[in-house]
């Protein structure tokens, strides 16, 4: 099965400095991307989420990139906030149109972002 | 607002003892999922359900049982609770667009906190 590693597991930066999260994913067949933010005692919710027929997408502070080649795919986040503190679960998912398995999500083991005055 | 919610929201019990975790669904989703959370270990998927007929195991679904009692509700079952699975257990929902095979976000539950001593 898929296997998404996540690095770091812990983060520390700076507000209004950059911080990037890096993951890899072990299965080719993978297409769907989505990063998922947890805040302190929260549900985890969607941030942003790529698939494969692309290399970059961005949504203000935030952007994934993803090398397909090299099966390995980032989140970005510019001019950090206090606000952004919060654990950052990326995954990796297989499309397969009307079948089982679309949509079944395997997280990476998160990364604990802290974003210091 | 259309929402998912987990009940009991934190629950202590002993080795041993049948333990049923809850969880329903007013966005009328079809696919239903349950994800155990530890530390440093991320969001692992137990089980996963995408309709009322259709239920299949996860990564970590040994000592766990699950039944999809109708649309809007997947409940999750420890038939004798040990120790290990002590953990924080999610919920979560997602919608699926057959056209053009798009995923969608998945929405997840506020979380039970499981104490096995």
């Amino acid at each position: 099965g898929e296997n998404v590693e996540q690095h770091p597991s812990t983060l520390s930066v700076q507000e209004g400095d950059s911080a990037v999260i890096k993951c890899t994913y072990s299965d080719s067949a993978s297409n769907y991307f989505p990063w998922y933010k947890q805040e302190l005692g929260k549900r985890p919710q969607l941030i942003i989420d790529i698939r494969s027929n692309v290399g970059e997408k961005k949504d203000q502070r935030i952007a994934v990139t993803l090398n397909k080649t090299a099966k390995h795919f980032s989140l970005h986040i510019t001019e950090t906030q206090p606000e952004d503190s919060a654990v950052y679960f990326c995954a990796a998912s297989i499309r397969k149109v009307l079948t089982g398995g679309g949509n079944k999500l395997t997280f990476g083991t998160g990364t604990q972002l802290k974003v210091e005055l | 607002d259309a929402d998912v919610t987990q009940t009991p929201r934190n629950r202590i019990t002993k080795t041993g003892k049948r333990i049923m975790l809850e969880c329903s669904q007013t966005k009328g989703h079809d696919r239903m999922y349950w994800y155990r959370q530890d530390p440093g270990l991320g969001l692992r998927l137990i089980y996963y359900s995408f309709d009322v007929k259709d239920i299949n195991k996860g990564e970590i679904s040994d000592g766990y049982s699950v039944s999809r009692q109708a649309q809007a509700k997947f409940s999750l079952s420890l038939e004798s609770a040990i120790p290990n699975q002590t953990a924080l257990y999610f919920c979560a929902t997602s919608d699926f667009q057959t056209s053009g095979g798009t995923y969608n976000e998945q929405f997840f539950g506020p979380g039970t906190r499981l104490t096995v001593l």
